[in-house]
């Protein structure tokens, strides 16, 4: 098993470009969360999906957006990236069946020139 | 909002020594604590999941914790330089899917 996987793992773009994050889990978790991580401020959950078919809003959803794909697949999605959103991205997957645990892809760093 | 708190650090601690991280959490009705192991530039790694009061180990890791007090804390035990990382503490509630992270605790062990 792969567990959690993401890519591109970097990224380099300018201001007003769009890109998109993939994510992809093998586990059949039913839940996915993508987080962004700055120095000094921790993980902080950008947006997350309990189940395919559904989405909602996290800490810092402004400027991303997101769409499950279907069970296995979660990206995210700048439209317009800000210098602001240079940052690591992680993606995440958990179930029931764990417990509430989340295991996390090995992340994308991202830069906005 | 949730808040998790953990002890700020950075902690330097000896080879072979105890390293204790501590962890406190403000919603009452958390019900699942987990420890991950954060390396420099990797992603969290999960290396503890504690669900009722009391202790329970897992090699040279022992999770305690104490819901009354809410409160959770990471022993490790004879650390090696292989222990040092940042340690994230985390809490849910199970009702809405998500966890709530402290800052870490970043954790340096000497050789």
């Amino acid at each position: 098993n792969a567990g959690v996987t993401q890519t591109p793992k970097f990224q380099v773009l300018k201001t007003g470009q769009s890109m998109t994050l993939q994510c992809a889990q093998d586990m059949n978790h039913n839940s996915m969360y993508w987080y962004r991580q700055d120095p000094g401020m921790g993980l902080r959950l950008i947006y997350y999906s309990a189940s395919e078919g559904t989405t909602d809003k996290g800490e810092v959803p402004n400027g991303y957006n997101v769409s499950r794909l279907n069970k296995r697949e979660f990206s995210l999605r700048l439209e317009s990236a800000a210098p602001s959103q240079t940052s690591v991205y992680f993606c995440a997957s958990s179930d029931p069946g764990t417990g509430g645990a989340q295991y996390f892809g090995p992340g994308t760093r991202l830069t906005v020139t | 909002q949730k808040e998790v708190e953990q002890n700020s650090g950075p902690l330097s601690v000896p080879e072979g020594a105890i390293a204790s991280l501590n962890c406190t959490y403000s919603d009452r009705v958390s019900q699942s604590f987990f420890w991950y192991r954060q390396y420099s530039g990797k992603s969290p790694e999960l290396i503890m999941s504690i669900y009722s009061n009391g202790d329970k180990e897992d090699g040279r890791f022992t999770a305690q914790l104490n819901k009354a007090s809410q409160y959770v804390s990471l022993l490790i035990r004879d650390s090696q330089p292989s222990d040092s990382a940042t340690y994230l503490c985390a809490v849910t509630t199970l009702a809405d899917y998500k966890l709530s992270f402290g800052a870490g605790t970043t954790v340096t062990v000497r050789a």
